[in-house]
């Protein structure tokens, strides 16, 4: 199972927005609607911020979206903030109980 | 509230095994599935394998199959993760994770460091 594949950085101003793509295959992100989302702070545990390609979990901004087309599945910050800077990392369903993440995006507020 | 609280750090030499415990709270032990994933050094998140602490059936990634062991005792909501045969490459943060097609919450980590 390979790693599916993100940009390695990406960066905003901010209240600007930033969007990071997530591509996979046909057996994972293309197959379920099962992506989900994690950020993560420098020496910190990954935090659920996306589930279900779209949905968001209580408590985390309505700044935070996702959506899924093909292959690819993306997650979009809004009005970005000084504490969004991180790094982001999809997660993708591979069928029989099998899970693969993507290869992580740093996000960086100018 | 729901938590996992995982052991502490290890230091571990090439060949050895190391066993990392993950205590569960705030909800049903073997309502949900317990995933571990590891983090090297400055690199990504890598999934591992997935336990059910009801049936204890366990899966396994490729890449692992052979050296790793998922266990449970669920007389005190705690699961396992053995990884066997260590090499310097498994020197990693290692997160257990509650697990319903999704990872949430995750435990704190525990640091395995594998050196001579």
């Amino acid at each position: 199972q390979s790693a599916l594949t993100q940009p390695p950085s990406a960066s905003g101003s901010p209240g600007q927005s930033v969007t990071i793509s997530c591509t996979g295959t046909s057996s994972d992100v293309g197959g379920y609607n099962y992506v989900s989302w994690y950020q993560q702070h420098p020496g910190k545990a990954p935090k659920l911020m996306i589930y279900e390609v779209s949905k968001r979990p209580s408590g985390v901004p309505d700044r935070f979206s996702g959506s899924k087309s093909g292959n690819t599945a993306s997650l979009t910050v809004s009005g970005l903030q000084a504490e969004d800077e991180a790094d982001y990392y999809c997660s993708s369903y591979a069928g029989s109980n099998n899970f693969v993440f993507g290869t992580g995006t740093k996000v960086t507020v100018l | 509230q729901v938590q996992l609280v995982q052991s502490g750090a290890e230091v571990k030499k090439p060949g050895a095994s190391v066993k990392v415990s993950c205590k569960a709270s705030g909800y049903t032990f073997t309502s949900y599935d317990i995933n571990w994933v590891r983090q090297a050094t400055g690199q990504g998140l890598e999934w591992m394998g997935w336990m059910n602490p009801n049936s204890g059936n366990t899966g396994y990634a490729q890449k692992f199959q052979g050296r790793v062991t998922m266990t449970r005792n669920t007389s005190i909501s705690t699961a396992y993760m053995e990884l066997s045969s260590l090499r310097s490459e498994d020197t990693a943060v290692y997160y257990c994770a509650r697990s319903t097609l999704l990872f949430d919450p995750w435990g704190q980590g525990t640091l395995v460091t594998v050196s001579s």
